[in-house]
C-alpha cells in the first residue's frame, strides 16, 4: 500500500462549490504539505503543519484552508472553488529525520469549471 | 525567502548521451539540503538525488550526479547515458518548501 494517499485522484466541480481533497499517510511523519502544481510554476506550497497543533500559510494560502485531523491526516478545502484553481494538487509529508526529503501522494487533478 | 530557479523550461537528449539540467538558488543559510525530483508521466513525484550543503563532495546516484557549487548557489543534474525511462519533468528543490518551474526532458531513440 501507498504511503501517502490523496482522494480523490481526478475531480471535476463547478464554480462556488465547496471542495475537499484528503491526505492520509502510514510514514509517521510529522510534517505536512500541501503544493499546487500548474505548467510552468513548478509546485508551489499552500499550506503546511509541522505537527497537529501547528498550521501555517504558504505562499498561495488565499482561498484555500486547511484541517490537520491528526498525525496521519491533513485535508485541503476550497470553500468556493474558481476556475483559476484548476490545478494538479499534491499532498507531501518529511521528517526532519530524513533531511526534510519530500514523500508526495498520487496526485488530485482537480478541474473546476 | 529562499528561491529556486531553473532556467530551461525544457531540454532534450539522445538516447545513450548526457544531458545536464541547471538549478540555482538563492539563500542566506550556511547549511541546508537540495534536491532533485523527477515526475514521470504518471504524475508521482520521485527522488532522483540529494545534496547536503555542507559536504563538499557531489552526490551520485548510479547514473545520476550533481555539480554543486556552493558559493555561486547552483546546484545542476549530469544524467548519463540517458534512456527513454528519463523522460519526464524535473524538478530541483531547496530545502523542503521551495521548488523550481521545472525542465521537462525529452529523451530521443
Amino acid at each position: 500500500d501507498a504511503d501517502v494517499t490523496q482522494t480523490p485522484r481526478n475531480r471535476i466541480t463547478k464554480t462556488g462549490k465547496r471542495i475537499m481533497l484528503e491526505c492520509s499517510q502510514t510514514k509517521g511523519h510529522d510534517r505536512m504539505y500541501w503544493y499546487r502544481q500548474d505548467p510552468g510554476l513548478g509546485l508551489r506550497l499552500i499550506y503546511y503543519s509541522f505537527d497537529v497543533k501547528d498550521i501555517n500559510k504558504g505562499e498561495i494560502s488565499d482561498g484555500y484552508s486547511v484541517s490537520r485531523q491528526a498525525q496521519a491526516k491533513f485535508s485541503l478545502s476550497l470553500e468556493s472553488a474558481i476556475p483559476n484553481q484548476t490545478a494538479l494538487y499534491f499532498c507531501a509529508t518529511s521528517d526532519y529525520a530524513y533531511e526534510n526529503e519530500q514523500f508526495f501522494g498520487p496526485g488530485t487533478r482537480l478541474t473546476v469549471l | 525567502a529562499q528561491t529556486v530557479t531553473q532556467s530551461q523550461p525544457e531540454m532534450s537528449v539522445q538516447e545513450a548521451e548526457t544531458v545536464t539540467l541547471s538549478c540555482t538558488y538563492d539563500t542566506s543559510e550556511s547549511d541546508y539540503y537540495l534536491f532533485w525530483y523527477k515526475q514521470p508521466p504518471s504524475r508521482q513525484m520521485i527522488l532522483v538525488i540529494r545534496q547536503e550543503a555542507y559536504k563538499q563532495q557531489n552526490a551520485t546516484e548510479n547514473r545520476f550526479s550533481v555539480n554543486f557549487q556552493k558559493a555561486a548557489k547552483s546546484f545542476s543534474l549530469k544524467i548519463s547515458d540517458s534512456q527513454l525511462g528519463d523522460a519526464a519533468m524535473y524538478f530541483c528543490a531547496y530545502m523542503d518548501m521551495r521548488f523550481g518551474a521545472g525542465t521537462r526532458l525529452t529523451v530521443k531513440p
